[in-house]
Formats: C-alpha cells, structure tokens, sequence
C-alpha cells in the first residue's frame, strides 16, 4: 500500500495562475480531507469529502474547489492563485469506524508570487 | 463552532516527562485524538479518546475527561527524537459529523 500519495511535492505560482493539487489513497477510505498549514501554525480543514460525489466546505474554502468522482481521488483545484494562498497542503484519508485516525499524505509546498 | 486550545510551546529535558493539555468547545463530540509533526514532515496519528480516562502506548498516553472538555497527551523518558510539534483534534458532531478540526499546536523543544 502506498497510502496517501500527494503531487506535486513543490509548485511556484504567479498571481492569478490556476492548478490543481492531486491527491490519491490506495485504502478505499470514504472520508477525505485537504488541510492548509501555514509556517508555524495549526492545520486548517479546506474541504473534505464523505464518499464520492459528495464534497463539503470546511474551515477555509474560499479560493479553493473541489471534486470526488471516484473513492481514491480528491483533487483540490485553485482557481486565481493569490499570495494569501502561500502554503504547505496535505491531503488525508479516514476509515469510517470507532476511532478518528487520519493518514495523511507526505504534503505539497506552494509560493504564490 | 468549534475550538481546541493548547499551550503554544513546552520546553523539557531529555529523560523527564511532560504534559501537553487541550481544551476544547464543540458542538457534538466524538473524541480527541493526537499527532506529532516533525519539521518539514507530515502529520502522524498518535493516539485517540474516545472514553474518559487514560490510555497508553508505549511511552506516550492520552487522558480524556468528557465533562471538563479536557485531555492531555504525556510524554515520558523523553528523547531527543520527541522534538516536534503536537496536535489536539476532534470530529464535530453536525450536519456533517465527518468535519475533523485541529489545534494550533504545542511546539515541544527537548533540552539536552
């Protein structure tokens, strides 16, 4: 099992430029989530999903979209990259069951300039 | 909404034993659960709660207790691998009780 599997691992953006962040997990885990972490501080829910098809907002979605066609790929896409966006992303997976554990992926580095 | 606070630095020395607390507000709970970040790394599970109490894994363990909205996470024989960041977490009990909100962090620095 590979896990969570994030690309790219790194990405320069120029202001207004759009890409989309790939996100994949081979544990056919329902639950999915995208996270931001800004340098030194917490982690930030962006959206996340419950299964495929079905997609939420979570603490941060503006400027950001999301998609789950399938139960292994959630791909996070931005739109108009602004600096404000400058961040480390990860990507997690949960099983549905008695406990909370997250897998996540091993991140993607974003400058926006 | 929802809210987790924990003490944002926690100096120890190497052998000791320290303690780092989260308190926490939501409106549904399932339970706490913790994660340690290295620098540069990813975010590990550590341990969850879901009952009050204590529960232990090797060196570390995690005590909830439901009616103060408390728990801590305690690190014993401390190493110098140990120096990271930790994370408190909770799933929201809503609409969508599949919503997993994390605390700032406890950066905990290990003194020789």
């Amino acid at each position: 099992n590979a896990g969570v599997t994030q690309t790219p691992k790194f990405r320069i953006l120029k202001i207004g430029q759009s890409m989309t962040l790939q996100c994949t997990q081979d544990m056919n885990h329902n639950y999915m989530y995208w996270y931001r972490q800004d340098p030194g501080m917490g982690l930030k829910l962006i959206y996340y999903s419950v299964g495929a098809g079905i997609t939420d907002k979570g603490e941060v979605p503006n400027g950001y979209n999301v998609s789950r066609s399938t139960t292994e790929d959630f791909p996070l896409r931005l739109e108009l990259a602004a600096p404000s966006q400058t961040s480390v992303y990860f990507c997690a997976s949960r099983r549905e069951g008695m406990t909370d554990t997250q897998y996540f992926g091993p991140g993607t580095r974003l400058t926006v300039l | 909404g929802q809210s987790l606070e924990q003490p944002s630095e926690v100096t120890a020395v190497e052998g000791a034993i320290v303690q780092i607390n989260c308190t926490y507000q939501t409106s549904g709970f399932y339970g706490l659960s913790w994660y340690q970040q290295h620098d540069g790394g990813a975010p590990t599970f550590l341990s969850y709660n879901a009952l009050d109490g204590l529960e232990e894994t090797g060196r570390f363990s995690s005590f909830l207790s439901r009616s103060d909205s408390y728990g801590y996470l305690l690190l014993q024989e401390l190493q110098m691998k140990d120096s990271a960041s930790y994370f408190c977490a909770v799933r929201d009990r809503g609409n969508r009780d599949d919503k997993i909100i994390f605390g700032k962090g406890t950066r905990l620095h290990i003194l020789p």
